[in-house]
């Protein structure tokens, strides 16, 4: 079964950090783009960062440039995303999502075609 | 690129039509001749699920009651016929350019 499974959300402090982790199931992990999506509570989706399939690219929303970190480890069949300087605004519940499939032979776009169930970070004193 | 929705919300009748529309402040239009749009729903209490990619590509497992078209930087969502199972807050996704961005979301409603 194809699946990714969120964990790492927890209560920080302004200014704290926290490491989110994705553990992917079921696919080639390797072989697809990766992202963060977040939802703050009652609000719409927001796109957050993705990482090419061998991590030579990386890109951010104008939001978490410069304070999150996107990485993976595709040995572990994991995605990760580091939080710094956290903000009250970055509570949220945070998805992790499959993006485009890469073959040699180019590719393949299919949406954001597996999420996980999300994990909640809560950013207050 | 700002991806513009509406309506904010929609009630609709079981077995009635809808429609949801999304406008994007530049073209999606990729070079390889694919617009980059999907669209989404996320159930209550659920994660996102693709519906459909590329402005009209049904995603797997979709049933063909949902439907999506393009028209320049215009793009709609259609259901043919509203069904119970359909309730939930439908968001486009604009993927041509980093950072991708969302609309604002329409939450969808059985009168």
């Amino acid at each position: 079964e194809v699946q990714l499974v969120e964990s790492g959300g927890d209560l920080v402090q302004p200014g704290g950090s926290l490491r989110l982790s994705c553990a992917a199931s079921g696919f080639t992990f390797s072989s697809y783009w990766m992202t963060w999506v977040r939802q703050a509570p009652g609000k719409g989706l927001e796109w957050v960062a993705a990482i090419r399939h061998d991590a030579s690219q990386k890109d951010y929303g104008d939001s978490v440039k410069g304070r999150f970190t996107i990485s993976r480890d595709n040995a572990k069949n994991s995605l990760y995303l580091e939080m710094n300087s956290l903000r009250v605004e970055d509570t949220a519940v945070y998805y992790c999502a499959r993006g485009r499939l890469v073959v040699a032979s180019g590719g393949r776009y299919s949406g954001l075609d597996v999420w996980g169930q999300g994990t909640t970070v809560t950013v207050s004193s | 690129i700002v991806m513009t929705q509406s309506p904010v919300s929609l009630p609709v009748t079981p077995g009635e039509p809808a429609s949801i529309s999304c406008r994007s402040s530049q073209s999606l239009l990729h070079s390889n001749g694919y617009n980059y749009l999907d669209w989404y729903l996320q159930r209550p209490g659920r994660s996102p699920q693709v519906l459909i990619y590329l402005g009209s590509n049904r995603a797997s497992g979709v049933p063909d009651r949902f439907s999506g078209s393009v028209s320049g930087t215009d793009f709609t969502l259609k259901i043919s016929r509203v069904e119970a199972e359909d309730v939930g807050v439908y968001y486009c996704l604009q993927a041509l350019q980093t950072p991708q961005t969302f609309g604002q979301g329409t939450k969808l409603e059985i009168k």
